[in-house]
């Protein structure tokens, strides 16, 4: 049973660039959601997908979309990138009944 | 809005010691209380969760008490070990696998020989 993968692990970018990280469900797992953890901090739901449609937002702008897959991989959007975006972005998958598994995440820089 | 609130934020325990780090719960709709191991560089990994239906749940050695009335519930790490020295995160959700989680902002154990 393979786990939650994301990729890629550390990203540099530059202030106003937009960022795309990806992520590779648990098998079985139909259900994923992102996080954003700033440093010291818990993490931060930003959104969550359920066959491809987004049913939970948290209290994060527009800029930040997703989109999830067939094969229920995902992908995190970030447009116009700002300093206070430098954050460990993590996924986490489950199934409907089921705990959350969560990916080690992609430690984004924004200089 | 911090719904959960989680303290100590650091905690020194000897080995063999007991660890115990408390949260709070704002959301009374939280019916999903986990709480979460996270070593550097690693994504949160789930340690034990409990629901509000029982007070308490033991696994090897960690236990989570629960107080509904209170809305508050901690978590017990006995013969703490080196090894557990990582940074532990409460969480509450309305429920299972289709919930957002709300964390609280973690406590980091160090347990020193």
């Amino acid at each position: 049973e393979t786990g939650v993968t994301q990729s890629p692990t550390h990203l540099i970018k530059t202030r106003g660039q937009q960022v795309t990280l990806r992520c590779s469900s648990q098998s079985g797992h139909n259900t994923v959601s992102w996080y954003q953890q700033a440093l010291g901090q818990g993490p931060q739901f930003i959104f969550q997908y359920y066959r491809e449609e987004e049913n939970g937002r948290g209290n994060f702008p527009p800029r930040f979309s997703g989109l999830q897959f067939p094969n229920y991989s995902s992908e995190l959007n970030v447009n116009a990138l700002e300093l206070d975006d430098s954050a460990l972005y993590l996924c986490a998958s489950s199934r409907t009944g089921d705990g959350y598994t969560f990916g080690s995440g992609t430690r984004l820089t924004v200089v | 809005q911090q719904q959960v609130k989680q303290s100590p934020q650091s905690l020194i325990v000897q080995k063999g010691g007991i660890s115990i780090i408390n949260c709070a719960y704002e959301n009374t709709a939280f019916d999903y209380f986990p709480w979460y191991q996270q070593f550097p560089g690693k994504g949160p990994a789930l340690l034990i969760a409990i629901r509000p239906d029982v007070s308490e749940k033991k696994e090897g050695r960690f236990t989570i008490s629960f107080n509904k009335s209170a809305k508050q519930f901690s978590l017990h790490i006995m013969d703490s070990q080196p090894g557990d020295s990582a940074t532990y995160f409460c969480a509450g959700s309305p429920g299972t696998g289709s919930y957002q989680l709300t964390f609280g902002k973690g406590t980091k154990l160090s347990v020193i020989p």
